[in-house]
Protein backbone atom coordinates (compact mmCIF):
# COMPACT_ATOMS: atom_id res chain seq x y z
CA UNK A 1 0.00 0.00 0.00
CA UNK A 2 1.17 3.70 -0.93
CA UNK A 3 1.75 5.99 2.14
CA UNK A 4 0.69 8.98 3.03
CA UNK A 5 1.66 11.32 0.31
CA UNK A 6 2.09 15.21 0.92
CA UNK A 7 2.32 17.86 -1.54
CA UNK A 8 4.23 19.88 -2.22
CA UNK A 9 7.17 19.05 -0.07
CA UNK A 10 8.75 22.28 0.19
CA UNK A 11 7.39 26.21 -0.55
CA UNK A 12 8.43 29.30 -0.02
CA UNK A 13 5.79 32.03 0.80
CA UNK A 14 5.63 36.21 1.67
CA UNK A 15 3.68 37.50 4.98
CA UNK A 16 0.43 38.00 3.63
CA UNK A 17 0.22 35.36 0.91
CA UNK A 18 -1.86 32.56 1.32
CA UNK A 19 -1.17 28.75 1.32
CA UNK A 20 -2.70 25.60 0.53
CA UNK A 21 -0.98 22.13 1.36
CA UNK A 22 -2.72 18.92 -0.13
CA UNK A 23 -2.27 15.46 1.64
CA UNK A 24 -3.21 12.19 0.05
CA UNK A 25 -3.61 9.20 2.95
CA UNK A 26 -3.61 5.66 2.53
CA UNK A 27 -5.61 3.72 0.44
CA UNK A 28 -8.62 2.94 2.97
CA UNK A 29 -8.12 5.45 5.47
CA UNK A 30 -10.98 8.04 6.39
CA UNK A 31 -9.46 9.96 8.92
CA UNK A 32 -6.61 12.80 8.07
CA UNK A 33 -5.31 14.91 10.76
CA UNK A 34 -3.06 17.58 10.47
CA UNK A 35 -0.10 19.01 12.78
CA UNK A 36 2.63 21.78 12.66
CA UNK A 37 5.56 21.32 13.99
CA UNK A 38 8.43 24.10 14.91
CA UNK A 39 11.25 24.26 17.42
CA UNK A 40 9.87 26.31 19.20
CA UNK A 41 6.27 25.07 20.15
CA UNK A 42 6.74 21.18 18.83
CA UNK A 43 4.56 19.08 17.49
CA UNK A 44 1.03 20.37 17.52
CA UNK A 45 -2.24 19.03 16.78
CA UNK A 46 -4.32 21.69 13.71
CA UNK A 47 -7.47 19.90 13.38
CA UNK A 48 -8.92 16.18 11.58
CA UNK A 49 -11.39 15.79 9.15
CA UNK A 50 -13.14 12.36 9.04
CA UNK A 51 -15.83 11.49 5.96
CA UNK A 52 -15.58 15.28 4.91
CA UNK A 53 -16.45 16.59 8.43
CA UNK A 54 -13.91 18.48 11.25
CA UNK A 55 -14.42 16.50 14.02
CA UNK A 56 -11.64 17.85 16.30
CA UNK A 57 -10.20 21.33 16.28
CA UNK A 58 -6.64 22.67 17.80
CA UNK A 59 -6.19 26.14 19.34
CA UNK A 60 -5.16 27.78 15.88
CA UNK A 61 -6.40 30.74 14.60
CA UNK A 62 -9.12 31.22 11.92
CA UNK A 63 -6.40 31.43 9.72
CA UNK A 64 -6.04 28.05 9.28
CA UNK A 65 -8.39 26.04 7.77
CA UNK A 66 -8.72 23.02 6.27
CA UNK A 67 -11.15 20.37 4.30
CA UNK A 68 -11.77 16.89 3.17
CA UNK A 69 -12.98 15.67 -0.06
CA UNK A 70 -15.19 12.45 -0.66
CA UNK A 71 -12.02 10.38 -1.49
CA UNK A 72 -10.22 11.30 1.59
CA UNK A 73 -8.07 13.17 0.25
CA UNK A 74 -7.28 16.45 2.37
CA UNK A 75 -6.00 20.40 2.13
CA UNK A 76 -5.08 22.88 4.81
CA UNK A 77 -5.13 26.49 3.94
CA UNK A 78 -3.44 28.97 6.26
CA UNK A 79 -4.37 32.72 4.64
CA UNK A 80 -2.39 35.92 5.84
CA UNK A 81 0.82 34.14 6.12
CA UNK A 82 2.98 35.48 9.14
CA UNK A 83 6.74 34.41 9.83
CA UNK A 84 5.66 32.50 12.72
CA UNK A 85 4.12 29.76 10.53
CA UNK A 86 7.04 28.72 8.94
CA UNK A 87 6.81 25.21 10.06
CA UNK A 88 6.91 21.76 8.95
CA UNK A 89 3.49 21.06 8.44
CA UNK A 90 2.26 17.11 8.93
CA UNK A 91 -0.51 14.72 8.28
CA UNK A 92 -1.74 11.49 9.60
CA UNK A 93 -4.22 9.45 8.50
CA UNK A 94 -6.00 6.51 10.24
CA UNK A 95 -8.54 4.03 10.05
CA UNK A 96 -10.07 5.29 12.89
CA UNK A 97 -13.53 3.98 12.57
CA UNK A 98 -15.98 5.80 14.60
CA UNK A 99 -15.74 3.78 17.84
CA UNK A 100 -12.26 2.85 17.58
CA UNK A 101 -10.54 2.72 21.40
CA UNK A 102 -7.25 2.30 20.18
CA UNK A 103 -5.36 3.70 16.50
CA UNK A 104 -2.23 4.44 15.43
CA UNK A 105 -1.68 7.21 12.90
CA UNK A 106 0.51 7.05 9.54
CA UNK A 107 2.30 10.05 9.01
CA UNK A 108 3.37 11.96 5.91
CA UNK A 109 6.95 12.91 5.15
CA UNK A 110 5.67 16.49 5.80
CA UNK A 111 5.62 20.17 3.57
CA UNK A 112 8.38 22.47 4.76
CA UNK A 113 6.60 25.81 4.45
CA UNK A 114 9.04 28.92 5.04
CA UNK A 115 7.58 32.61 5.22
CA UNK A 116 9.71 35.56 4.53
CA UNK B 1 0.66 23.52 24.26
CA UNK B 2 2.41 20.29 24.95
CA UNK B 3 0.56 17.18 27.58
CA UNK B 4 4.09 15.48 27.73
CA UNK B 5 7.68 16.24 29.20
CA UNK B 6 10.68 14.12 27.81
CA UNK B 7 13.86 12.89 29.34
CA UNK B 8 16.61 13.26 28.39
CA UNK B 9 16.17 16.12 26.04
CA UNK B 10 19.28 14.61 24.18
CA UNK B 11 20.98 11.30 24.30
CA UNK B 12 24.58 9.90 23.30
CA UNK B 13 25.52 6.46 23.49
CA UNK B 14 27.63 3.89 21.89
CA UNK B 15 26.55 1.31 19.44
CA UNK B 16 25.34 -1.67 21.45
CA UNK B 17 24.51 0.03 24.53
CA UNK B 18 20.69 0.57 25.46
CA UNK B 19 18.98 3.96 25.73
CA UNK B 20 16.25 4.76 27.76
CA UNK B 21 13.69 7.58 27.38
CA UNK B 22 11.03 9.17 29.74
CA UNK B 23 7.84 10.68 28.96
CA UNK B 24 5.45 12.39 31.65
CA UNK B 25 1.71 13.63 30.98
CA UNK B 26 -0.63 15.54 32.96
CA UNK B 27 -4.00 14.73 32.31
CA UNK B 28 -5.86 11.05 32.11
CA UNK B 29 -4.97 8.70 29.02
CA UNK B 30 -6.86 5.97 26.67
CA UNK B 31 -3.43 5.08 25.39
CA UNK B 32 0.07 6.14 24.85
CA UNK B 33 2.28 6.29 21.31
CA UNK B 34 5.63 6.71 21.02
CA UNK B 35 6.58 7.85 17.11
CA UNK B 36 10.60 7.94 15.93
CA UNK B 37 11.56 11.31 13.38
CA UNK B 38 14.00 11.29 11.12
CA UNK B 39 15.71 14.72 10.69
CA UNK B 40 12.97 17.08 9.97
CA UNK B 41 10.77 14.26 8.31
CA UNK B 42 7.73 12.48 9.06
CA UNK B 43 7.27 10.81 12.24
CA UNK B 44 7.37 7.04 12.37
CA UNK B 45 4.94 4.69 14.51
CA UNK B 46 6.83 2.75 16.87
CA UNK B 47 4.59 1.31 19.43
CA UNK B 48 0.68 2.00 21.36
CA UNK B 49 0.43 0.87 24.88
CA UNK B 50 -3.41 1.08 26.61
CA UNK B 51 -4.14 2.55 29.45
CA UNK B 52 -4.59 -1.14 31.15
CA UNK B 53 -1.49 -2.09 30.12
CA UNK B 54 2.08 -1.82 31.89
CA UNK B 55 4.42 -3.22 29.15
CA UNK B 56 4.60 -3.69 25.91
CA UNK B 57 7.64 -5.23 23.62
CA UNK B 58 7.84 -5.29 20.00
CA UNK B 59 11.89 -6.47 18.60
CA UNK B 60 14.40 -4.45 20.31
CA UNK B 61 11.59 -1.73 21.75
CA UNK B 62 9.95 -2.12 25.37
CA UNK B 63 7.85 0.07 27.03
CA UNK B 64 6.69 1.01 30.07
CA UNK B 65 3.21 2.47 31.26
CA UNK B 66 2.74 3.71 35.05
CA UNK B 67 -0.67 5.58 34.87
CA UNK B 68 -0.38 6.22 38.66
CA UNK B 69 2.71 8.59 38.06
CA UNK B 70 1.73 9.37 34.51
CA UNK B 71 4.91 8.41 33.47
CA UNK B 72 6.21 6.29 30.43
CA UNK B 73 9.66 4.94 29.75
CA UNK B 74 10.73 3.23 25.93
CA UNK B 75 13.87 1.45 26.01
CA UNK B 76 15.72 0.16 22.47
CA UNK B 77 17.79 -2.73 22.97
CA UNK B 78 21.51 -3.03 21.37
CA UNK B 79 21.10 0.34 19.74
CA UNK B 80 22.34 0.75 16.13
CA UNK B 81 23.84 3.90 14.43
CA UNK B 82 20.13 3.35 12.24
CA UNK B 83 18.47 4.81 15.66
CA UNK B 84 19.28 7.87 15.54
CA UNK B 85 16.27 9.91 15.22
CA UNK B 86 14.31 11.77 17.80
CA UNK B 87 11.31 10.06 19.57
CA UNK B 88 8.69 11.25 20.54
CA UNK B 89 5.43 10.18 22.87
CA UNK B 90 2.00 11.29 22.11
CA UNK B 91 -0.91 10.44 24.24
CA UNK B 92 -4.52 10.23 23.39
CA UNK B 93 -7.07 11.86 26.50
CA UNK B 94 -9.36 9.80 28.14
CA UNK B 95 -12.70 11.10 26.77
CA UNK B 96 -15.69 9.54 25.18
CA UNK B 97 -14.52 8.13 22.33
CA UNK B 98 -17.60 8.97 20.47
CA UNK B 99 -16.28 13.16 20.82
CA UNK B 100 -13.97 12.40 18.22
CA UNK B 101 -10.89 13.82 20.41
CA UNK B 102 -9.45 10.70 21.40
CA UNK B 103 -7.73 10.97 18.17
CA UNK B 104 -6.34 14.37 19.17
CA UNK B 105 -2.71 13.22 20.07
CA UNK B 106 -1.20 15.90 22.56
CA UNK B 107 2.88 15.22 21.66
CA UNK B 108 6.14 15.68 23.91
CA UNK B 109 9.01 17.68 23.44
CA UNK B 110 10.78 14.83 22.15
CA UNK B 111 14.05 13.34 23.18
CA UNK B 112 16.90 13.28 20.29
CA UNK B 113 18.73 10.16 20.55
CA UNK B 114 22.48 10.33 18.28
CA UNK B 115 23.99 6.89 18.18
CA UNK B 116 27.56 6.72 17.68
CA UNK B 117 29.45 3.66 15.52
Amino acid sequence: KAGVTQTPRYLIKTRGQQVTLSCSPISGHRSVSWYQQTPGQGLQFLFEYFSETQRNKGNFPGRFSGRQFSNSRSEMNVSTLELGDSALYLCASSLAPDRALYYEQYFGPGTRLTVT
Amino acid sequence: SQQGEEDPQALSIQEGENATMNCSYKTSINNLQWYRQNSGRGLVHLILIRSNEREKHSGRLRVTLDTSKKSSSLLITASRAADTASYFCATAPAERISSGSARQLTFGSGTQLTVLP
